[in-house]
């Protein structure tokens, strides 16, 4: 059973750019929740979603960034016009139905670096 | 909103000591969970612990929950246990992280 996947591993882009990222959960997991990990700080949690639904968005900054997990695919975390104080660690984690456990599994994260 | 308190802050271990990491949390929480966050990065999970004691090898951990803190034990520490200790409370829909506690294990 393969665990929470993410890509890119690392991104690159330069200022005012789009950053694109992608979190596909673990088999069986409905539950997707992303955190951002800024330099020498613990992780801030940014929105959970349900499959086309997102739950709470309340860490998500109010310009420039969205997210969504289609029926189909992944979930995708999008950044616009990207600046230099977006350079973080970005973790995606899945978490089974609740009738089962509520424990997150996390992803190896995408480190976006922003030039 | 909740406050997570890790303590302490960082610690150095000499290879084959045995420590105490602490998680204190301000309000009621549904469950805790521990992690170790690896050099390259990574977040392993070590224990879903919302009360009691578990043990896993050389780790073990003890959540009360009626006086709002956990304990994580690591005995007989290796260099492959450096990195950062996260202690996270679930509050509302999702994880209230600590600030972690930095581990070097010297060999």
């Amino acid at each position: 059973n393969a665990g929470v996947m993410q890509n890119p591993r690392h991104l690159v882009r330069r200022r005012g750019q789009e950053a694109r990222l992608r979190c596909s959960p673990m088999k069986g997991h409905s539950h997707v929740y992303w955190y951002r990990q800024l330099p020498e700080e613990g992780l801030k949690f940014m929105v959970y979603l349900q499959k086309e639904n997102i739950i709470d968005e309340s860490g998500m900054p109010k310009e420039r960034f969205s997210a969504e997990f289609p029926k189909e695919g992944p979930s995708i975390l999008r950044i616009q016009q990207v600046v230099r104080g977006d350079s973080a660690a970005y973790f995606c984690a899945s978490s089974p139905p609740w009738t089962e456990s509520d424990e997150q599994f996390f992803g190896p994260g995408t480190r976006l670096t922003v030039l | 909103g909740i406050q997570v308190e890790q303590s302490p802050p960082d610690l150095i271990l000499q290879e084959g000591a045995n420590s105490t990491l602490r998680c204190n949390f301000s309000d009621s929480v549904n469950n805790l969970q521990w992690f170790h966050q690896n050099p390259w990065g990574q977040l392993i999970n070590l224990f879903y612990i919302p009360s009691g004691t578990k043990q896993n090898g050389r780790l073990s951990a003890t959540t009360v929950a009626t006086e709002r803190y956990s304990l994580l034990y690591i005995s007989s520490s290796q260099t492959t246990d450096s990195g950062v200790y996260f202690c996270a409370v679930e509050y509302g829909n999702k994880l209230v992280f600590g600030a972690g506690t930095i581990l070097r294990v010297k060999s």
